[in-house]
């Protein structure tokens, strides 16, 4: 399978700990982006990686939120000192930016539960 | 801000009726247009895509979409449904002068009865 993968699928954890998740895009991909979903809403941005360079982070992401892309190739987005507000899916996903259009390709995504 | 709106939360169809799911837009530039399902269970799949030309594009599974600039509309159509077709959709904008991220709307959750 060469599509986008998510490790873990899914994260119990209690309030006040730390979790991370990684993302490996589709190989070849110089953009990668992280969203997160919510019960009965769409994917909301909360932040893009252009190869290495982090270039936009949402104001969803507050400081507890980090995410890196280390040589352009996978990403972790850790969350410190959990909340149960972060209990969501984490989905990331990946794509070819080329002449004006950009067509992303999502991963399983990654349900947090925050207990 | 730009936001994008799904009207229909829920539907509920018989196999071989005819669907169409609305998404309007609000953006000022130009902007790259999506739909997107994610089947029971599965991770989001693209169903088709408008970047520019013809209005009326194709994708997968035999739907279509028809992108009406004067309405800020992208309405999604397929002329007879199947029950595999139960899913979740999500219409999606990207700017073309930014990030790229996408806007998604609500999602609407579709279910066809055999």
């Amino acid at each position: 399978d060469t599509g986008v993968s998510q490790d873990p699928r899914h994260k119990i954890t209690k309030r006040g700990q730390n979790v991370t998740f990684r993302c490996d895009p589709i190989s070849e991909h110089n953009r990668l982006y992280w969203y997160r979903q919510t019960l009965g809403q769409g994917p909301e941005f909360l932040t893009y990686f252009q190869n290495e360079a982090q270039l936009e982070k949402s104001r969803l992401l507050s400081d507890r939120f980090s995410a890196e892309r280390p040589k352009g190739s996978f990403s972790t987005l850790e969350i410190q000192r959990t909340e149960q507000g972060d209990s969501a899916m984490y989905l990331c996903a990946s794509s070819l930016l080329a002449a004006s259009t950009d067509t992303q390709y999502f991963g399983p995504g990654t349900r947090l539960t925050v207990l | 801000a730009q936001s994008v709106s799904q009207h229909n939360h829920h539907v509920i169809l018989s196999e071989a009726a005819s669907l169409e799911l609305g998404c309007n837009y609000s953006y000022g530039g130009t902007v790259n247009l999506f739909w997107y399902v994610q089947y029971p269970g599965q991770h989001l799949q693209l169903l088709l895509k408008y970047f520019s030309g013809d209005p009326l594009v194709k994708g997968i599974k035999g739907f279509e979409a028809e992108f009406i600039k004067s309405k800020f509309s992208f309405n999604l159509r397929k002329p007879s449904v199947q029950w595999s077709d139960t899913a979740e959709y999500f219409c999606a904008v990207n700017d073309r002068s930014g990030t790229y991220k996408y806007i998604f709307g609500t999602g609407t959750r579709l279910k066809v009865l055999a």
